[in-house]
């Protein structure tokens, strides 16, 4: 079983629809992160929690919400979709962060917002 | 502010080919440094990382990366590809007094039998 899942795996939206997309990890892991990659751009940042009552802003947070509903499982909300939140979106853990740890990603969502 | 870059966008080699990805930061600390890859349909995952010690760092499927301090740079390296090398590869740098990872915009690697 994959220790990141993320539900949906591919989603079609229209502008101002309200999107949520899901990660739930088993790792156990403390710290989690939400990305999105974009041809050329590279990832980024979006938020980052490293427990369930601490929520950061990445650098691209504009337009998008989180919640950390349990140390398992961490969302991401678009609440009116616009056409240029169209990417691969990527959850990723860590255990004890950056210093030390690597990276688990989950599989990605694409998102297409029309 | 930090960044990463990744000069070469796109590689085309030959099978048995070696390889050499650049990566340069800006960032005038201490820092972690790793190498992703990501295969065509699937998610990333981490090659190799550099954390202290030995600048020569050794990872999966025969890849290695050289940090050199006085250049900024976090290099990877292979001496003989493999078709199914073939996948997107991003360098990611942490400074350590932040939270945050950094990627570079990622080299696609196409490999051709």
């Amino acid at each position: 079983d994959a220790d990141v899942t993320q539900t949906p795996r591919n989603r079609i939206t229209k502008t101002g629809k309200r999107i949520m997309l899901e990660c739930s990890q088993t790792k156990g892991h403390d710290r989690m992160y939400w990305y999105r990659q974009d041809p050329g751009l590279g990832l980024r940042l979006i938020y980052y929690s490293f427990d369930v009552k601490d929520i950061n802003k990445g650098e691209i947070s504009d337009g998008y919400s989180v919640s950390r509903q349990a140390q398992a499982k961490f969302s991401l909300s678009l609440e009116s979709a616009i056409p240029n939140q169209t990417a691969l979106y990527f959850c990723a853990t860590t255990g004890r962060g950056f210093l030390a740890d690597t990276q688990y990603f989950g599989p990605g969502t694409r998102l297409t917002v029309l | 502010a930090q960044s990463v870059s990744q000069h070469n966008h796109h590689v085309i080699l030959s099978e048995a080919a070696s390889l050499e990805l650049g990566c340069n930061y800006s960032y005038g600390g201490t820092v972690n440094l790793f190498w992703y890859v990501q295969y065509p349909g699937q998610h990333l995952q981490l090659l190799l990382k550099y954390f202290s010690g030995d600048p020569l760092v050794k990872g999966i499927k025969g890849f290695e990366a050289e940090f050199i301090k006085s250049k900024f740079s976090f290099n990877l390296r292979k001496p003989s590809v493999q078709w199914s090398d073939t996948a997107e590869y991003f360098c990611a740098v942490n400074a350590r007094n932040t939270d945050k990872l950094i990627f570079g915009t990622g080299t696609r690697l196409q490999v051709f039998p």
